[in-house]
Formats: structure tokens, C-alpha cells, sequence
């Protein structure tokens, strides 16, 4: 059974960066048939996807925040992470990894529980 | 505003047959599979159904869905009170990106 597990700061001060690691057990990242993927929810909002990297290293980011926005994997870990730069109070949201297939990548099968994240000074 | 329409909330009673919509547009929906995600209180959303109707392993047969053209539904027959939740219709949209719809908040009355 495939899992995944977020980890990283609760609370992150404005212009700083957001930093989160996403640890996958149960299944290899390595895996050509999955993209591995980031979406957040805002506090009582509806979900927004982040974007998706694959094992080769290639991603694909929302164009909203791209500019902003990394997503790197680590192979030997077993884990994939975010980072996104210049953070305001915008960016406060629980940040879901998730692993979605290879013909459909807003397939999502398998989420994370969710890390809650806080831009506060 | 969700480029994925769906109405903000829709009830039933325990046992009623009830629809929720998702409507897109020919960059999306029109062309692309629709999946459904059930996000209940305070847990993570899990597939509920992808490439427009089909079941994940798991998923009771109540839930179906289906796709017409630009516009999608979810429909849940023999109502439950767990069915209680939140509902996303998503489907890639060629501009590049993911889209969900802004979520409808079903009340089992």
C-alpha cells in the first residue's frame, strides 16, 4: 500500500520560503508510471494544483506559480519536495502531496494527510 | 471562480438519489478525462472516480459518473449519512494545468 507523508514548517514568515518534503513508502518514486504531485487548499477554500514532477527529474508547474515555485525529487530517499519562494499570507494552506498517473496527471490515487502551513511574521 | 463549475451545495435524504454537476469547457472537459474526489470533514480528498466513470477498488457502486460533452456528473443512488462531504470534479485543461472544480458541500438531511 502506497503512502505518502508531508513534513515540514507549520509557520513560515512573509518573503520568506516554503520549504516541504513529501516521503513516499510502499512504492519506488522511481516509477515511470506515476508523476508525483503537489496541491494546496486555502482555509475553507475549494483545492488548487501546484504541479508535478516525474522520476526523470522533468516537472510541470500551475503557470500562476511558476515563478516561484521548485519541485525537486530525491531517489535515494524515496522523496519528492516543494519549495516556493517570496511567500505572503496568500500562501497560507494545508499543502497536499499526492502520486497521479502517468495518461491522466490530475489522477490522483494516493494523498498525503496534509501539512498546514502559516505565512505569519 | 472555479473555471470547473459546480453548484455549492446540493442534500438528500438517507436512500434518495442525488447529482452533482461540473461544468467545463472544450479545453477541458470537452477533451480530457473528468475525475471525482470525496474530501470528508477534516481527512485528505480520496479518488472517488476517474476517466469520467470508473470505480477505484473500493469505491461502492453507489457512486457513478458520467460525461457529456463540455459537462460532467457525480451521482450517488441509496444516499447515506457518510456520504456527508465535500466533492471536487478535475480534469486537465490544455492551457497546461490541473483544474478542480470549487468543491459542492453535500448535506445528508
Amino acid at each position: 500500500q502506497v503512502q505518502l507523508q508531508e513534513s515540514g514548517p507549520g509557520l513560515v514568515k512573509p518573503s520568506q520560503t516554503l520549504s516541504l518534503t513529501c516521503t513516499v513508502s510502499g512504492g519506488s518514486i522511481s516509477n515511470s508510471n506515476f508523476y508525483w504531485s503537489w496541491i494546496r487548499q486555502h482555509p475553507g477554500k475549494g483545492l488548487e494544483w501546484i504541479g508535478y514532477i516525474y522520476y526523470s527529474g522533468s516537472t510541470y508547474y500551475n503557470p500562476s506559480l511558476k515563478s516561484r515555485l521548485t519541485i525537486s525529487l530525491d531517489t535515494s530517499k524515496n522523496q519528492f519536495s516543494l519549495k516556493l519562494t517570496s511567500v505572503t499570507a496568500a500562501d497560507t494552506a494545508v499543502y497536499y502531496c499526492a502520486r497521479s498517473n502517468y495518461y491522466d496527471s490530475i489522477l490522483l490515487d494516493y494523498w498525503g494527510q496534509g501539512s498546514l502551513v502559516t505565512v505569519s511574521s | 471562480q472555479s473555471v470547473l463549475t459546480q453548484p455549492p451545495s446540493a442534500s438528500g435524504t438517507p436512500g434518495q438519489r442525488v447529482t452533482i454537476s461540473c461544468s467545463g469547457s472544450s479545453s477541458n472537459v470537452g477533451i480530457n478525462p473528468v475525475n471525482w474526489y470525496q474530501q470528508l470533514p477534516g481527512t485528505a480528498p480520496k479518488l472517488l472516480i476517474y476517466s469520467n466513470s470508473q470505480r477505484p477498488s473500493g469505491v461502492p457502486d453507489r457512486f457513478s459518473g458520467s460525461k457529456s460533452g463540455t459537462s460532467a456528473s457525480l451521482a450517488i443512488s441509496g444516499l447515506q449519512s457518510e456520504d456527508e462531504a465535500e466533492y471536487y470534479c478535475a480534469s486537465w485543461d490544455d492551457t497546461l494545468k490541473g483544474l478542480f472544480g470549487g468543491g459542492t458541500k453535500l448535506t445528508v438531511l
